[in-house]
C-alpha cells in the first residue's frame, strides 16, 4: 500500500462543473498536508495547505481534510480549461519532507 | 515566480557518468529538500538540509549525495548514473517548520543514456 493514494483518472468534467479529487494517507501523524498543481512539464505550484479537520476554501478552491478517516480532498468549482493539469496531494509528516501521490490528472472541456 | 532557480535546466548525460544540479533557495528559507520525479509519478522524497547538514534522507542509494551552501544554494550529486536515474529533478525551500510551505523550483530534466 503506497503511503499517499490517489485515483490516477484520467478525470474529465465539462466546463463549469465541479471537480471533485481524492487523497488518502496512511501515517496518522501527518500534520500538514498540500494540493499542488503540476502542468506538464513544468513543476508543482501549491493551490492550497490544510492543516486542520475540516473545510478551507480559497476562491474556487476547497480542501477538506479528514483526519480520522485520513482522508483529504479537493474541490474545484467553475472549473475551466485552464484548470486541466496533474493535481498532486502531499502530506508532511515532517518539516518540508512530503510524500507526495502520484497524482490525478484532470480534464476540464469546453 | 517562487523565487527558487534550478541550474541547468536540461542535461544529457551516459550511464557511469557522474552529475551535478544547482539550487538556489528562496532568501531566508534555512531548509532545502531534493526530490525526483519520473514520468507519470509524483515526485520522491531524496533528502533534506537544514543549515548545511542533512536532516532525513528517503529510500535513495549513497550514490546520491547532497551539499548545502551558507548563501541558500545546494546541490545535489549523482555518481555512477543508471538509467533509472532519468527523471526532473525538483528542489524545493521552506522555513524549518512542518507547517511551512514548501516552495519548488523549475526543476532540471535529466535524460541518462
Amino acid at each position: 500500500q503506497k503511503e499517499v493514494e490517489q485515483n490516477s483518472g484520467p478525470l474529465s468534467v465539462p466546463e463549469g462543473a465541479i471537480a471533485s479529487l481524492n487523497c488518502t494517507y496512511s501515517d496518522r501523524g501527518s500534520q500538514s498536508f498540500f494540493w499542488y498543481r503540476q502542468y506538464s512539464g513544468k513543476s508543482p505550484e501549491l493551490i492550497m495547505s490544510i492543516y486542520s479537520n475540516g473545510d478551507k476554501e480559497d476562491g474556487r478552491f476547497t480542501a477538506q481534510l479528514n483526519k480520522a478517516s485520513q482522508y483529504v480532498s479537493l474541490l474545484i468549482r467553475d472549473s475551466q480549461p485552464s484548470d486541466s493539469a496533474t493535481y498532486l496531494c502531499a502530506v508532511n509528516p515532517n518539516a518540508g519532507k512530503s510524500t507526495f501521490g502520484d497524482g490525478t490528472t484532470l480534464t476540464v472541456k469546453p | 515566480e517562487t523565487g527558487v532557480t534550478q541550474s541547468p535546466t536540461h542535461l544529457i548525460k551516459t550511464r557511469g557518468q557522474q552529475v551535478t544540479l544547482r539550487c538556489s533557495s528562496q532568501s531566508g528559507h534555512n531548509t532545502v529538500s531534493w526530490y525526483q520525479q519520473a514520468l507519470g509519478q509524483g515526485p520522491q522524497f531524496i533528502f533534506q538540509y537544514y543549515r548545511e547538514e542533512e536532516n532525513g534522507r528517503g529510500n535513495f542509494p549513497p550514490r546520491f549525495s547532497g551539499l548545502q551552501f551558507p548563501n541558500y544554494s545546494s546541490e545535489l550529486n549523482v555518481n555512477a548514473l543508471e538509467l533509472d536515474d532519468s527523471a526532473l529533478y525538483l528542489c524545493a525551500s521552506s522555513e524549518s517548520d512542518a507547517r511551512d510551505t514548501q516552495y519548488f523550483g523549475p526543476g532540471t530534466r535529466l535524460t541518462v543514456l
